[in-house]
């Protein structure tokens, strides 16, 4: 089974600092990472992945995002931080990529992004 | 990316009945999929709908409660039967793209009273 733990229920950051995201994964086969983000009254939108390759992945809206195999861990980061980014926050595993079964995604419990000025 | 588009974006409905939410998207798809996200919780995979077969449930999830139709590559429904308080949610559809990169509608608010 396949589990996401976002150990955060909020993160507050001041504009113009350093934020972190923190999410943890467990899989049994090689992990695919997603990151989400859901404004008030909004849909789930992307941001970004990691499939293979480079462990620093980059998103939209200036997010980036590191993936550490051994820690099992993939954390959202932004250098600097924006009232606007003031959101919900979710980090989603699945197994495998594409198409079929392997495309089903566990989320973890999401993350409050607070920016304040 | 993807255009999905859902209806109705939210309704109020009284215990006992059901409602049929619509998915489509703007071009072809293989699956989709129906996710409930709970008040203040996470989202929750409920059915893979598959065109031309049975949709998949998940643990927990039964056809009888979620009938899913997915009549062609760019629509499929998903029913909430014979609803009850605790089926309140926002119910979204999805699809996955190329890339492994899965988009989302913007959901349907229901609430049961």
């Amino acid at each position: 089974a396949q589990s996401v733990a976002q150990p955060e229920d909020q993160v507050n950051v001041a504009e113009g600092n350093p934020l972190t995201v923190k999410c943890t994964y467990s899989v049994s086969g090689n992990p695919y990472l997603f990151w989400y983000v859901q404004y008030p009254n909004r849909g789930l939108q992307f941001l970004l992945k990691y499939i293979t390759g480079d462990n620093l992945v980059k998103g939209s809206y200036g997010f980036e995002a590191e993936f550490n195999k051994s820690q099992t861990s993939f954390h959202l980061k932004k250098p600097s931080a924006l009232v606007s980014d003031s959101a919900l926050y979710f980090c989603a595993v699945s197994t495998t990529g594409g198409t079929g079964t392997a495309s089903k995604l566990t989320f973890g419990t999401g993350t409050r992004l607070q920016v304040t000025l | 990316s993807a255009v999905i588009s859902q209806k109705p974006s939210r309704d109020i409905c009284q215990r006992g009945t059901s409602l049929t939410i619509q998915c489509q998207v703007d071009s072809q798809v293989t699956m989709m999929f129906w996710y409930r996200q709970q008040p203040g919780q996470s989202l929750t995979l409920i059915a893979t709908a598959n065109q031309g077969s049975e949709a998949t449930y998940e643990s927990g999830f039964v056809i009888d409660k979620f009938p899913i139709s997915r009549p062609n590559l760019t629509f499929s429904t998903l029913t909430v039967s014979n609803m009850s308080p605790e089926d309140s949610s926002i119910y979204l559809c999805s699809v996955v793209r190329r890339n492994y990169e899965q988009y989302f509608g913007p959901g349907t608010r229901l609430t049961v009273t």
